[in-house]
């Protein structure tokens, strides 16, 4: 059974930093991209990022270039989202989701149950 | 960036009624769309992937159509757990955006 168990979240004062993970498990992790996807208080979904299956390729939205990164380390099958020069508007609801399992197609199958981040003084 | 238009953003309809919601891209993804539905708390639940392929253990009623700019994602026969919002998101490249979101409200 593919699992996803975000940790990390909290309250961080802006300017702040912060750490997520997203321990996977039923999958073969180095084998899959792994992205953060994220949701502010009664908004839409906004892609943050996504990871290649062997790290070798990341990318970021604008709204993060520069402040995020994302890493992950295949001994503990866990992804990571590192966000610096936290904003307010950073503030949401942070999920892992990870890539279908079809070969040649894009779409993500599993996500995590989500973690809030919330950037206030 | 490639921008998606879902119409419309909310919708009231009935148990038993077809709904139909769009996803307009601003240039051509192919079929690389996907559709997910939300419930409160909860995180996004794939529903559809490659624009028409229904993915495993999603009802039947669900079905996507489409290719290029123009995708409709149409429940058949509305249920009381279908009563959710309802999110395409495109794959064709980075960033990987998502449409606004269509909230599926009962009449």
């Amino acid at each position: 059974e593919v699992q996803l168990v975000e940790s990390g979240g909290g309250l961080v004062q802006p300017g702040g930093s912060l750490r997520l993970s997203c321990a996977t498990s039923g999958f073969t992790f180095r084998t899959y991209d792994m992205s953060w996807v994220r949701q502010a208080p009664g908004k839409g979904l906004e892609w943050v990022s996504t990871s290649s299956g062997s790290g070798d390729n990341t990318y970021y939205a604008d709204s993060v270039k520069g402040r995020f990164a994302i890493s992950r380390d295949i001994s503990k099958d866990t992804v990571y989202l590192q966000m610096n020069s936290l904003r307010a508007e950073d503030t949401a609801v942070y999920y892992c989701a990870k890539r279908g399992m079809i070969r040649g197609l894009d779409y993500y199958d599993y996500w995590g149950q989500g973690k809030l981040v919330t950037v206030s003084s | 960036a490639i921008q998606l238009t879902q119409s419309p953003s909310s919708l009231s309809a009935s148990v038993g009624d077809r709904v139909t919601i769009t996803c307009r891209a601003s240039q051509g993804i192919n079929s690389a769309l996907a559709w997910y539905q939300q419930k409160p708390g909860k995180p996004p639940q794939l529903l559809i992937f490659d624009a028409s392929s229904l993915e495993s253990g999603v009802p039947s009623r669900f079905s996507g159509s489409g290719s290029g700019t123009d995708f409709t994602l149409t429940i058949s026969s509305l249920q009381p757990e279908d009563f959710a919002t309802y999110y395409c998101q495109q794959f064709k490249s980075y960033p990987k955006t998502f449409g606004q979101g269509t909230r599926l409200e009962i009449k």
